[in-house]
């Protein structure tokens, strides 16, 4: 079945730990993105990637590092910059970067809590 | 600048009735797209629903539509028949055609009662 997974689930980190959120698709989708959710709030864009090697900073990339060195996979690296990282994970991806309706698909989310 | 609102934080419905959750939105383009995702307790995010800004018909995608007024910037969703299933948060969010960053609202949260 084709889609996208998020790992880990849940994840717990130490305050001044950097920590790794994995994404892969098997969509064959050009496009991936990442987003953050907070207790009542709507999705922020962290970055995406519409292409291999290329990747572009969202509305709130302050403290986060990503790559994009397969098609397949965008993982987000959250640093201990960022200063309120407890938050919930969402990536995502379409098609293709650019184009007339561009859903896109969520992959389950990873849970992310500062101790 | 895209900005979604959505006024209604939580929704009560009775299974088997109609319920239409209130989406307006701000951009100055001329070619956007407005989308529809639903949130499970379990977190994904579900594509429900998709109106570009040329389309003359409303949406519709089984029992949900969506009820575009561009002249109001308006994109309400109307779920038909309500189940208990569908008790989730709701999300509007819009898109500038060839550009990818799709723009949330706060969402609402629907509850269907039995």
């Amino acid at each position: 079945d084709g889609g996208i997974t998020q790992s880990p689930k849940y994840l717990f980190r130490k305050e001044g730990q950097n920590v790794t959120l994995s994404c892969e698709q098997n969509l064959n989708h050009d496009a991936m993105y990442w987003y953050r959710q907070d207790p009542g709030q709507g999705l922020r864009l962290i970055y995406y990637s519409q292409i291999v090697n290329d990747f572009q900073k969202g509305d709130i990339a302050e403290g986060y590092s990503v790559s994009r060195e397969k098609k397949e996979s965008f993982p987000l690296t959250v640093t201990s910059a960022q200063k309120n990282p407890t938050a919930f994970y969402l990536c995502a991806s379409s098609i293709d970067g650019g184009g007339d309706r561009g859903e896109q698909f969520f992959g389950p989310g990873t849970r992310l809590t500062v101790l | 600048a895209q900005k979604i609102t959505q006024t209604q934080p939580g929704m009560f419905v009775q299974e088997k009735e109609a319920v239409t959750l209130d989406c307006t939105y701000d951009t100055s383009d001329q070619s956007y797209g407005l989308f529809w995702y639903k949130q499970p307790s379990s977190g994904e995010m579900i594509f429900l629903i998709y109106q570009g800004s040329y389309d003359e018909q409303n949406a519709t995608e089984g029992r949900y539509s969506l009820n575009f007024q561009k002249a109001r910037k308006s994109a309400n969703l109307v779920i038909s028949a309500s189940q208990l299933g569908d008790s989730a948060m709701y999300f509007c969010a819009s898109m500038n055609t060839g550009f990818q960053k799709l723009v949330f609202g706060t969402g609402t949260r629907l509850l269907v009662s039995p």
